[in-house]
């Protein structure tokens, strides 16, 4: 079992419409979340950050998470082609010495 | 210079030579990270440093890999005897080590090309 798990997509989704990208993790011990963009050919960028159960909003990004079925989602409200890009999920282990990045989910907005 | 640099940007090396790829976090972050990212795949973590510690060598793929941070700054990862899997981008990440390491956000740089022929 892969410790951070994410969807590979590709995930289509029109223009305006939410996107739900999804994320499992194996460490039930873990603390901090983090959902990155990364557009072709570039660095990632931190997105969202979430450290406790339940919804953190932050304009038209809401991360989710539940520590108990290890579950960890970002919804993109209001989908804009520019929102087309990779999104990579991390996760912190427990020993917070490690960082482990999911494999990413490609999502495309079509017009 | 406010972002994270790496250098070189490209390197193209032959199998079997040593290679040492830069990274300059950003200035006053305490901690930084190294990852590998093969074409198409996420992020692989490879070593974490606080300081000029290392607490956790054990992302490094090989006794190949290894790496340094002096002065709580520049770091430099090395990769001895390379082989063609070690093909990949390289990315630094710096964070500002308040948080406590990776529960920090990270600012990553652009990356070390590494085509190893």
């Amino acid at each position: 079992q892969k410790e951070v798990e994410q969807n590979s997509g590709p995930l289509s989704v029109p223009e305006g419409a939410i996107a739900s990208l999804n994320c499992t993790y194996s460490d039930r011990g873990s603390q901090s979340f983090f959902w990155y963009r990364q557009y072709s050919g570039k660095s990632p960028e931190l997105i969202m950050s979430i450290y406790s159960n339940g919804d953190k909003e932050d304009g038209r990004f809401t991360a989710q998470l539940n520590k108990a079925s290890q579950y960890v989602s970002l919804l993109i409200r209001d989908s804009q082609p520019s929102d087309s890009a990779t999104y990579l999920c991390a996760v912190t282990y427990s020993s917070a010495s490690k960082i482990i990045f999911g494999s990413g989910t490609r999502l495309s907005i079509r017009p | 210079g406010a972002g994270v640099s790496q250098s070189p940007s490209n390197k193209v090396t032959e199998k079997g030579k040593d290679v040492e790829l830069r990274c300059d976090p950003i200035s006053g972050h305490t901690a930084l990270y190294w990852y590998r990212q093969s074409l198409g795949q996420g992020l692989e973590f490879l070593i974490y440093f606080q300081g000029n510690s290392a607490p956790d060598k054990s992302g490094l793929p090989s006794d190949r890999f290894s790496a340094e941070r002096t002065g709580g700054s520049v770091s430099t990862l090395t990769i001895q005897r390379t082989q063609q899997e070690d093909s990949a981008v390289y990315l630094c990440a710096s964070s500002s080590g308040l948080a406590g390491g990776p529960a920090d956000t990270q600012y990553f740089g652009p990356g070390t090309r590494l085509t190893v022929l």
